[in-house]
């Protein structure tokens, strides 16, 4: 079983600020690891994902994670914040191996908020 | 391109009354997953199903059954509502670790 936990509950930032999400995860078998962005009263949209290869992954509108499996941590970045960034962040884990029908496990979600 | 449709989108129960969620998929996924979302607890699995026939019970599933009668579909059923199921519920599916998750359906239970 894996468990996953966010470290933040809310981190508030200003515009063009850096920020960093945190999220480490336990689990006693090698795993994917996923961000998703929920916007308000909106569904989770996936944002980066990693598989294998690469520990560095990146998402179209300027996020990045860093995998880290001595630290068993997958911390999201983005160097300058947008308002339109203001959501909930949720990581995920999933086993990488046995049966292909993998369950997702997710953390308890950090509300990003930028502030203009 | 529709994805994972949730059917309805909000809904408003007495406790002790009955309902059923719909999730359908046009993405011919094998495998599909009914989670809850709560404040400050992410989102925890209900029941799943890995193909047409079978249901198997995810960290939370007390107070609910399923079906998946058909591929393409995967009902979520509360019999007797309880305030403690006040909730949003997203119905997912995937195939190889891709998952597509459906718009979720805002449940209060009064």
């Amino acid at each position: 079983a894996q468990s996953v936990t966010q470290l933040d509950s809310q981190v508030p930032v200003f515009e063009e600020a850096p920020v960093e999400l945190r999220c480490n995860y336990s689990s006693s078998v090698s795993v994917y690891l996923f961000w998703y962005v929920q916007y308000p009263n909106q569904g989770l949209q996936l944002l980066l994902k990693y598989l294998s290869g690469s520990t560095l992954v990146e998402s179209i509108n300027g996020f990045e994670a860093e995998f880290n499996k001595s630290q068993t941590s997958f911390h999201l970045r983005k160097p300058s914040v947008h308002i339109s960034d203001t959501a909930e962040y949720f990581c995920a884990v999933v086993n990488a191996g046995g049966t292909s029908y993998g369950k997702l496990t997710f953390g308890q979600g950090t509300i990003l908020t930028v502030h203009p | 391109n529709a994805g994972v449709t949730q059917t309805p989108k909000f809904r408003v129960l007495k406790t002790g009354q009955s309902m059923t969620l719909l999730c359908a998929q046009d993405m011919n996924h094998e495998y599909m997953y009914w989670y809850r979302q709560d404040p400050g607890m992410g989102l925890r699995l209900i029941h799943y199903s890995v193909g047409e026939g079978t249901t198997a019970k995810g960290e939370v599933p007390d107070g609910y059954n399923v079906s998946r009668l058909k591929k393409q579909n995967f009902l979520l059923g509360l019999e007797s509502a309880a305030p403690s199921q006040t909730s949003v519920y997203f119905c997912a599916s995937s195939r190889n670790r891709g998952y597509t998750f459906g718009s979720g359906t805002r449940l209060t239970v009064v």
